[in-house]
């Protein structure tokens, strides 16, 4: 069974402290590993995907990472509209995502 | 690119009612649709895969007599909870891949808060 596990539960940073959130993961066939972005009340907002290890993607102040057990999700220099919950999923091959619980990102100005 | 509406946002009914939550995918077409669950502080969890033209995949556990999925054309699918009691209180999600590669993004719809009193 895939499994997804995201670190920490909850980030609360500085405006401008970047730090790093982590996705651990196991999964039968890697067809990717994907970061959204979810805001209270709304649906996840794609972000990233990564497929293979050593892979990077960077949107704004955010940068995604993967090796073959997990992925980074590095925040630059993070604003208070950067507060948000991060999730991970994996997709394996029968192409269901499994989901971590998220990482609930708060940024005070 | 890549709009998935869902339909209505929030929902307030007594026990017993059957509750339609429609899902369209606006700027693209969608063979495969999902529908998740989501509870407070918790991962989405995948209730069902619907493929146009096709019955729905229930995942284990989920009743497929009391969580209806119809996905009758390319762009919409639709889940209706069945006699809707207040444990089936929750957040439902759904999401929409397009036709080409299998490997695209998931998109999600915003989301339906449903209620039963």
């Amino acid at each position: 069974e895939d499994q997804v596990t995201q670190s920490p539960e909850a980030l609360r940073l500085q405006e401008g402290e970047s730090s790093s959130l982590n996705c651990s993961y196991t999964v039968s066939g890697l067809r990717g590993l994907f970061w959204y972005r979810q805001d209270p009340g709304k649906g996840p907002e794609f972000l990233f995907t990564l497929y293979s290890a050593g892979e990077e993607k960077e949107k704004e102040r955010l940068k995604a990472t993967l090796t073959k057990k997990e992925s980074f999700l590095h925040i630059t220099a993070p604003k208070p509209e950067d507060s948000a919950t991060y999730l991970c999923a994996v997709r394996s091959n029968d192409y269901k995502l499994s989901f971590g619980a998220g990482t609930t990102v708060t940024v005070r100005a | 690119g890549a709009v998935v509406s869902q339909h209505p946002s929030r929902v307030i009914c007594k026990s017993g009612t059957s509750v339609k939550i429609e899902c369209r995918s606006l700027d693209f077409q969608a063979t495969t649709m999902f529908w998740y669950r989501q509870f407070p502080k918790q991962s989405l969890m995948l209730m069902a895969t619907s493929n146009e033209g096709s019955k729905a995949t229930y995942e284990q556990g989920v009743e497929k007599d009391k969580f209806l999925i119809n996905h009758a054309s390319l762009t919409l699918s639709t889940l209706t909870v069945t006699s809707a009691h207040p444990e089936d209180s929750s957040f439902y999600i759904c999401s929409a891949s397009g036709t080409g590669s299998p490997n695209q993004p998931q998109h999600f719809g915003d989301g339906t808060r449903l209620s039963i009193l």
